[in-house]
């Protein structure tokens, strides 16, 4: 049972527009919420993160928006560059030695 | 990038054999992490340790060993290697157990 849920699997968008990526999950534990980016062939690198007692965090282009209530973060990327083309995973952890659980995560590809 | 080294970079191995992969870091962080990556599944912890000699399961360790004998190693070790454990693995270092670094990853491929 995937403990985080990440929509969509892909997504196409044009170049100075808004990237949206979704992600839910249940359980109410989890008090750190990080998503990475990962380019071909790279290990994931972190983006931008955000604890539950702040509703967005921005950094950038890139804002984090959470719904504590609703169990639910998002990624947006304003202003989306072909250079933002990667596949991006949102994920939640919790406890002592803070074990990431990861979405399936979305390729974003940004057309010129 | 983070000091962390994967070795090997790529591997082809037979089913049954054993294999043994190595993350390496200098920044002698406490805590390690063995990711598997899979297409539609993400990133999903196999083993963690948390100090030298201080290891613990995560979800999907069956089939899976590792041992952490100094503070910069951790091994992951698969005893019997089958096509299923074909993937792409990461370890991730960590200071404070909170914002995790990850190593270039290490292609499986079980034949």
């Amino acid at each position: 049972q995937q403990q985080v849920k990440q929509s969509p699997q892909s997504l196409i968008v044009q170049k100075g527009g808004i990237s949206i990526i979704n992600c839910a999950y249940e359980n109410t534990a989890f008090d750190y919420f990080p998503w990475y980016q990962q380019f071909p062939g790279k290990g994931p690198a972190l983006l931008i993160a955000i604890r539950p007692d702040v509703s967005e965090k921005k950094e950038g282009r890139f804002t984090i928006s959470f719904n504590k209530s609703a169990k639910q973060f998002s990624l947006h990327i304003m202003d989306s560059q072909p250079g933002d083309s990667a596949t991006y995973f949102c994920a939640a952890s919790m406890g002592n030695f803070n074990k990431f659980y990861f979405g399936s995560g979305t390729k974003l590809n940004v057309k010129p | 990038d983070a000091g962390i080294t994967q070795s090997p970079r790529h591997k082809v191995t037979e089913t049954g054999t054993p294999v043994t992969l190595r993350c390496h870091q200098t920044e002698n962080h406490r805590y390690m992490y063995w990711y598997r990556q899979d297409p539609g599944h993400g990133l999903r912890l196999i083993h963690y340790s948390y100090g030298v000699k201080d290891t613990d399961k995560g979800e999907v360790s069956d089939g899976y060993s590792v041992s952490r004998s100094k503070t910069e190693d951790f091994l992951l070790t698969l005893e019997s290697a089958t096509s299923s454990q074909t993937s792409v693995y990461f370890c991730a270092i960590s200071s404070l157990a909170v914002e995790q670094f990850f190593g270039p990853g290490t292609r499986l491929t079980v034949l």
